[in-house]
């Protein structure tokens, strides 16, 4: 199995520019979650999906950052316009119903200038 | 609010020199404590899961346990190779599957 498959790896942008990360969670989970970590506030979870569906959104730091799942194979993290603070590395983690381990895909690291 | 405190931040070790680490949690109601591994520029590696105070898990020179209030995760005889950060995260009843993780202890094991 290839695991959960985070796209881009390393991302680098200015200040006002869109970036969306992807993600490819493991077949056959149906639950997928977008964590951000910083070295201040280390792995927080942003917003977590059930069968595509999104159920707590209340991680999400504000309106500029959106997340969609259209499908069971791909979801995108959007951040529109990208701040500085933004700056950090965001990580895709996947997970089946009945188990509640997560697992995690190998992040990108975003830098906005 | 629920709350998970680890500690120590960092840890250096001797080669073979065997110590714990700490995960102690606040929380309304524990469904399950987790332990995971994150080296540097990947992601988090998940170790095991803990349900119930009394439970110990095992894998090679690491064993977990859990009690009402923390968790321990005892490093026997380490390596270098166990140089890593180890991540503590907890699921709580009513919380759905999400995870609230604490900051981490960072563990270097030295020749």
């Amino acid at each position: 199995d290839a695991g959960v498959i985070q796209s881009p790896r390393h991302e680098v942008t200015e200040m006002g520019q869109e970036v969306t990360l992807r993600c490819k969670p493991i077949s056959g989970h149906d639950y997928l979650f977008w964590y951000r970590q910083t070295m201040m506030r280390g792995l927080e979870l942003l917003i977590y999906f059930n069968n595509n569906v999104p159920i707590d959104d209340s991680g999400m730091p504000e309106d500029r950052f959106s997340a969609k799942m259209p499908n069971a194979s791909f979801s995108t993290l959007k951040i529109q316009p990208s701040e500085p603070r933004d700056s950090a590395v965001y990580f895709c983690a996947s997970s089946f119903d009945s188990q509640e381990t997560q697992y995690f895909g190998p992040g990108t690291r975003l830098l906005v200038l | 609010e629920d709350q998970v405190t680890q500690s120590p931040e960092a840890l250096r070790l001797q080669e073979g020199e065997s110590s714990s680490l700490n995960c102690s949690y606040t929380v309304s109601g524990l469904r399950g404590l987790f332990w995971y591994r994150q080296d540097p520029g990947k992601g988090p590696e998940f170790l095991f899961t803990l349900y119930s105070a009394g439970e110990e898990k095992e894998k090679e020179r690491l064993k977990a346990t859990l009690t009402k209030k923390e968790s321990f995760l005892h490093i026997t005889a380490p390596k270098p190779e166990d140089s890593a950060t180890y991540l503590c995260a907890v699921v709580v009843r009513g919380g759905g599957n999400k995870l609230t993780f604490g900051t981490g202890t960072q563990l270097k094991v030295e020749l």
